[in-house]
């Protein structure tokens, strides 16, 4: 198993470019989640999936847009790319069964570093 | 909004020493509490999860959990260079599948 894999690892755009940063998981987790982590601070949640075709916001979700169409896929856009989005970005997953009461351990992937010039 | 916080260090201990690292977090509600380990410009990755209160060990690692002073430490002992990371406090909100994350605590282990 591959695990979580993310691409590019990094990537450089100008101010107002957009790109679409991947993210495949081939552990069959239900639930896929994308944070962003600045220097010096802990990850902060963007997006996150609980299962196909289903997506919701996270704490810091404005500039960013998700999609979830398939249980291995979940890519991360961003539309209008400014300096504040300079980051880098993990994406993560993991299985929770249906009633289940505890989170359950999030795997993540290499990372996506991105540098809004 | 749900905190969780950490002392930042960087906390530097020698080699063969035993380092404690601090997390307390805001949400009484919360029932799960993980460790994660991150190595400059890697990913992170879990070491430890607990649930109950009281202490877990798994090697040279003992996470300890006080849910009534909504506190979760991590001891390591005997450590080692390779053990120098930061440490990334994690824990859930009550009925929330969403991990708030601490800033971590940067651990220096000096040979």
């Amino acid at each position: 198993n591959a695990g979580v894999t993310q691409t590019p690892k990094f990537r450089i755009l100008k101010i107002g470019q957009s790109m679409t940063l991947q993210c495949t998981q081939d552990m069959n987790h239900n639930y896929m989640y994308w944070y962003r982590q600045d220097p010096g601070m802990g990850l902060k949640l963007i997006y996150y999936s609980v299962g196909a075709g289903i997506t919701d916001k996270g704490e810091v979700p404005n500039g960013y847009n998700v999609s979830r169409s398939t249980t291995e896929d979940f890519p991360l856009r961003l539309e209008l790319a400014a300096p504040s989005q300079t980051s880098v970005y993990f994406c993560a997953s993991s299985y929770l069964s249906a009633g289940i009461k505890y989170q359950e351990t999030q795997y993540f992937g290499p990372g996506t570093r991105l540098l809004v010039l | 909004q749900k905190e969780v916080e950490q002392n930042s260090g960087p906390l530097s201990v020698p080699e063969g020493a035993i380092a404690s690292l601090n997390c307390t977090y805001s949400d009484r509600g919360s029932q799960s509490f993980f460790w994660y380990r991150q190595y400059s410009g890697k990913s992170p990755e879990l070491i430890m999860s607990i649930y109950s209160n009281g202490d877990k060990e798994d090697g040279r690692f003992t996470a300890q959990l006080n849910k009534a002073s909504q506190y979760v430490s991590l001891l390591i002992r005997d450590s080692q260079p390779s053990d120098s990371a930061t440490y990334l406090c994690a824990v859930p909100g009550a009925g929330s599948y969403q991990l708030t994350f601490g800033k971590g605590t940067k651990l220096s282990v000096i040979p």
